[in-house]
This record gives structure tokens, sequence and C-alpha cells, in this order.
């Protein structure tokens, strides 16, 4: 089983709320990932946890803020965004860091913010 | 430093005919090397990868070989199908040995296959 899955499936938000994205695998691995994707643009990665430690921090802005509660689970905890903030949120998962692997990928989080 | 180039898109084919993506990079040691596919609403899923130079990957009929004089791992198929309409995504790794975790994409080539 390569599945990684993500709740919820779309998100509309305002700029004062406060929400959370949720990212689970049960494959065992130990490294899992935030990306953020545009229309018709690759991922930008966000952060890296390694064994439930956060290992890269793309200077993301303060308004994300990451949470990995267990090896299973991660969290994208929202604040105050922006419009430009709108976009396809992918969580990954990989066995570890250390290359070469592969990252698997979950369907995504669809972010809109008004 | 890291960087992927893929072939420049949208690319257009009618059904059964032969496709091929390029894909050229550029990295420090020996990096591992990917391709995904995104349809469209969804997330990426890995197609195939190659560790080390000469390597094959392939998967449902899709094929691409790491080829390290070239710094090339271009993405073929001999008889594209309608529902292989997505885009596709080359990328590499760090290479063997290294512990960060972090994917370098190139900007992704649109394929529709029309009936």
């Amino acid at each position: 089983d390569t599945e990684v899955t993500q709740t919820p499936k779309h998100l509309v938000m305002g700029m004062t709320n406060k929400k959370s994205l949720k990212c689970e695998q049960h494959m065992g691995h130990r490294a899992m990932y935030w990306y953020k994707q545009k229309a018709k643009k690759p991922p930008e990665l966000m952060f890296v946890y390694s064994y439930e430690k956060l290992s890269i921090n793309e200077s993301v802005p303060s308004r994300f803020s990451p949470e990995c509660p267990n090896s299973s689970l991660l969290n994208l905890h929202l604040h105050a965004l922006q419009p430009e903030d709108s976009a396809l949120y992918l969580c990954a998962s990989s066995q570890g860091t250390l290359a070469p692997y592969e990252q698997y990928f979950g369907p995504g989080t669809r972010l809109t913010v008004t | 430093g890291n960087s992927v180039t893929q072939m420049e898109g949208p690319v257009t084919l009618s059904e059964e005919a032969f496709l091929t993506i390029n894909c050229t990079y550029t990295a420090t040691g020996y990096p591992s090397l990917f391709w995904y596919v995104q349809y469209p609403g969804e997330g990426l899923q890995l197609l195939l990868k190659a560790t080390k130079a000469d390597d094959k990957g392939s998967n449902k009929g899709f094929e691409a070989t790491y080829r390290k004089e070239t710094t090339s791992f271009h993405l073929e198929k001999g008889s594209v199908q309608v529902s292989d309409s997505a885009v596709y995504f080359c990328a590499l790794s760090e290479g063997r040995g290294s512990t960060l975790g972090r994917l370098y994409f190139g900007r992704g080539t649109q394929l529709t296959v029309w009936p």
C-alpha cells in the first residue's frame, strides 16, 4: 500500500480564520513533507520532517505552522492567511531522507483564501 | 546546484502516437531521477525512477533511461492513450547517501491525447 491520505479535500477560509490540514500515511515512512502547488507550476517544498523532527523549513511565513504528532501524522496549521496563499497543498512521505528515495504524494487539499 | 529542465508544453498527440518528453538535469554527485504524473485534480503519482547511470525505469508502458553522458532522462511511450492525458514532471533528488530530503522538479509538461 503506497497511500497517503489528506483531509479535507477542499477548504475555503477567510483571512482571520484558523484551520488545519491533515496528512496520514501507514507505510512506516519516517520522512514527511508539505508542498505548495500553484496552478500550472511544479510543487514547491515548504517543510520536511525526518523522524518527527523538523529538518527543513524553506523560509515559509509563520502563518503556516507544521506539526508532526507521530510518525504517521502530519498537520499544517493555518492562521491569518492571505489570498495569495490559495493553492493546492500536497503532503508526501518517503522511507527516510537518505537518498536514493522516492516520495509518495497524497491527493492534496485545495485551499481557497477569501 | 541542482536543477531540471523539461521541454515546454503543451504536447498534443493522437491516440497510439509515440511520445517523447525531454528532460535534462544539472546536479552535483550522482542524483536519482524520477518521473511523476499528475492527473487533473489529483496529487502526484510516481511513474518511474532510476537511481544510477544506464538504469532504465519503466511502468505502464512508459520508459526512461538515466544517461549520465548527456545528463538526460527522457520519457517515452510507444503508443499513448487518451487516459495518459496529464501533466508530467521530471525530478531529481540528491545523490546517494545525501540526507537532504529535497526533490528538484522540472516545470512540468502538459500532455493531451485526442481519440
